[in-house]
């Protein structure tokens, strides 16, 4: 079945580090591919997405390449704020079968910056 | 526009007793999603509405969780009896239905099972 393999956390950066979350993914068809983050005290909300191969995601300084050649969507920041702080997934959206539509979780990386 | 709402928000009660979530979705999405989240990981669905049709409830555990959706708009999640293992948070979504399309989740009801 699909599954989705996150770098383990926690990670603790001081302010204007750059930043990397490795995402690998296992699925059959054409998935889309998400990172979602929650902030503290707050619910799941997107963060950005790529529905296919080559495509770039990118919102609020974040990146991420979906990669089929590697089965990546690696999440990229620059220059991380203390107001980045906060618990990402990246997930996977199944395209076909009885599981179109659901998504598949990583299991959350902790992202804490220092200022 | 209002997002997807979900109470109660916290549920404390005993082992073996019975439980009701309420998720109402964001208005004109017909995919409503019902998704379990342990401490530490990410969350695993365990039922998607189509409408008042349920598509997926394949990991939905059926001796004792049940879900309804009668209308095709607001849903309720039940356990009963609870088990110790069921505390967790349990987070109701709401989408355009294709895999490409986001989900937006509601705050969560996190519920402590004694």
């Amino acid at each position: 079945g699909d599954s989705v393999t996150q770098m383990e956390g926690p990670v603790t950066l001081s302010e204007e580090a750059f930043l990397t979350i490795n995402c690998t993914y296992t699925a059959t068809g054409y998935p889309s591919l998400f990172w979602y983050v929650q902030y503290p005290g707050e619910g799941l909300q997107l963060l950005l997405k790529a529905t296919k191969a080559d495509d770039k995601g990118s919102n609020k300084g974040f990146e991420a390449t979906y990669r089929k050649e590697t089965t990546s969507f690696h999440l990229e920041k620059g220059s991380v704020q203390v107001s980045d702080s906060a618990v990402y997934f990246c997930a996977l959206g199944n395209a076909g079968g009885t599981s179109y539509g659901k998504l598949t979780f990583g299991q959350g990386t902790i992202l804490t910056v220092h200022p | 526009e209002a997002g997807v709402v979900q109470s109660p928000r916290y549920k404390i009660i005993e082992k073996k007793q019975p439980v009701a979530f309420w998720c109402n979705p964001i208005s004109g999405h017909n995919t409503l999603y019902w998704y379990l989240q342990n401490l530490g990981q990410g969350p695993e669905l365990l039922i998607r509405y189509e409408n008042e049709e349920a598509v997926d409830d394949s990991q939905l555990p059926k001796d004792r969780f049940s879900a309804e959706r009668l209308k095709g708009v607001d849903s309720t999640l039940k356990i009963q009896p609870a088990e110790l293992g069921d505390s967790a948070v349990y987070l109701c979504a709401s989408s355009l239905g294709s895999p490409e399309d986001e989900q937006f989740f509601g705050p969560g009801t996190r519920l402590t099972v004694l």
